[in-house]
């Protein structure tokens, strides 16, 4: 079975204090890995798309990783404002375009 | 505006009343998405369109639920004789299209109450 799992569930950083999630999956033939963030009470922002391992995607403090069973989201020297959830999601070769989610990832960031 | 639309914002219901929810994609977005999140739960995929047709709609939860799209634009979720369980945030998203993996881009969702 297909399966997308995100860890640590919750997360309490200092501000500055700089740490990576991790979103493990066991799907068969990756097309691409999406990473996305969720404040309470939003919906899912976009951040990055990974294809292939070995690729990197960076924005401001995130930076995200791809290799052939996971990715991380690196944050450095995270602010209070990067508290959020954060969710990856993964679509798998053989037709599907309906990707799959983990169950996020809690960051709560203190001053 | 430029994002996707989903109305309404809140919803509350009482139980047994039918209830319909609006998604308006970004325009020029074939693929529709509606997805389902529960109180501190992930996302639950519940159906997705190309176009105007449904190839996947193995996450209705049951024949209770049903959604259209016309016009390659605006999709509705209704759901009928709602219990308390289907009280949750339905978020809607889109993307260019099936042909290739782009990202989904989502709305605020709308938050649903039965009591």
């Amino acid at each position: 079975e297909d399966q997308v799992t995100q860890s640590p569930e919750a997360l309490r950083l200092q501000e500055g204090e700089s740490s990576s999630l991790n979103c493990s999956y066991t799907v068969s033939g990756l097309r691409g890995l999406f990473w996305y963030r969720q404040d309470p009470g939003k919906g899912p922002e976009f951040l990055f798309t990974l294809y292939s391992a070995g690729e990197e995607k960076e924005k401001e403090r995130l930076k995200a990783t791809l290799t052939k069973k996971e990715s991380f989201l690196h944050i450095t020297a995270p602010k209070p404002e990067d508290s959020a959830t954060y969710l990856c999601a993964v679509f798998k070769s053989g037709g599907s375009y309906i990707p799959t989610f983990g169950r996020g990832t809690s960051l709560i960031v203190h001053p | 505006g430029a994002g996707v639309s989903q109305s309404p914002s809140n919803k509350v219901t009482e139980k047994g009343k039918d209830v319909e929810l609006r998604c308006d994609p970004i325009s020029g977005h074939t693929a529709l998405y509606w997805y389902r999140q529960r109180l501190g739960q992930g996302l639950e995929f519940l159906i997705y369109f190309q176009g105007n047709s449904a190839p996947d709609k193995s996450g209705l939860p049951s024949d209770r639920f049903s959604a259209e799209r016309t016009g390659e634009s605006v999709s509705t979720l209704t759901i009928q004789r709602t219990q308390q369980e289907d009280s949750a945030v339905y978020l809607c998203a889109s993307s260019l299209g099936a042909s290739y993996i782009r990202e989904l881009f989502f709305g605020e969702g709308s938050r649903l109450t039965v009591l």
